[in-house]
């Protein structure tokens, strides 16, 4: 089955230690999503990418960073992880206005900074 | 400004009973609007979706919704409640500026009693 595939699905990691979670998807699909989730709170946007096209958002920090080497894969760099990025990270997929802005999500990547 | 509201962040329900989450968006929010499901520590599950067709939209697990222009609403509706409907669920709308984001609201959580 066509699908987004988030690994791992839980990382702890130790204040300020760089950290990488990967998305990969199956679904050809041009655009991709990161979102951080925080408890109880709706997933908030940090950038995505239009095929190659990166766009942050305005209030993203600059220690979250991401790149796209191909259509399918997609990473999530926290330079310096700091207690308050501890959260749900996911990842979700769209093609372009296909099915209107339809998103396709990822199981999520639980994120434990210690 | 372009917002989705969720009214009720928490919703009780006993097994069996109508479930009723509601959904506002503001006017400037395009007819593209979804629920979406979210279990404990998984991603998020499309439920549903209405891109400008019926107004009445049948989605996964009996779920459906209305498209309410007049009252710009797009609020959630299942006949009977099963337990395995605990969840959160989010209302989402697409944005007018094309850049294949979405407006999320904040979420209600169904709580579904025995």
């Amino acid at each position: 089955d066509a699908m987004v595939i988030q690994n791992p699905r839980y990382q702890v990691t130790q204040f300020g230690k760089p950290v990488t979670l990967s998305c990969s998807q199956t679904l050809n699909h041009n655009v991709m999503y990161w979102y951080q989730q925080k408890s109880s709170q709706a997933p908030k946007l940090l950038f995505h990418y239009y095929d190659k096209d990166f766009n942050n958002e305005a209030d993203t920090p600059d220690n979250f960073q991401s790149r796209r080497p191909n259509t399918s894969f997609c990473f999530l760099d926290i330079r310096s992880p700091g207690l308050g990025d501890a959260a749900m990270y996911l990842c979700a997929t769209s093609r372009d206005r296909d099915r209107g802005y339809e998103q396709y999500f990822g199981p999520g990547t639980r994120l434990t900074v210690t | 400004a372009q917002s989705v509201t969720q009214l009720g962040s928490h919703v009780s329900v006993s097994e069996g009973a109508l479930v009723l989450l509601r959904c506002n968006y503001s006017s400037s929010v395009p007819p593209y609007l979804f629920w979406y499901v979210q279990y404990p520590n998984q991603g998020l599950q499309l439920l549903l979706k209405y891109t400008s067709a019926a107004t009445l939209v049948k989605g996964i697990n009996g779920f459906e919704a209305e498209f309410k222009k007049s009252e710009t609403s797009f609020h959630l509706t299942k006949p009977s409640a099963h337990m395995s409907d605990a969840a959160e669920y989010f209302c989402a709308g697409a944005r007018m500026d094309s850049s294949y984001k979405l407006i999320f609201g904040s979420g209600t959580r169904l709580l579904v009693r025995p």
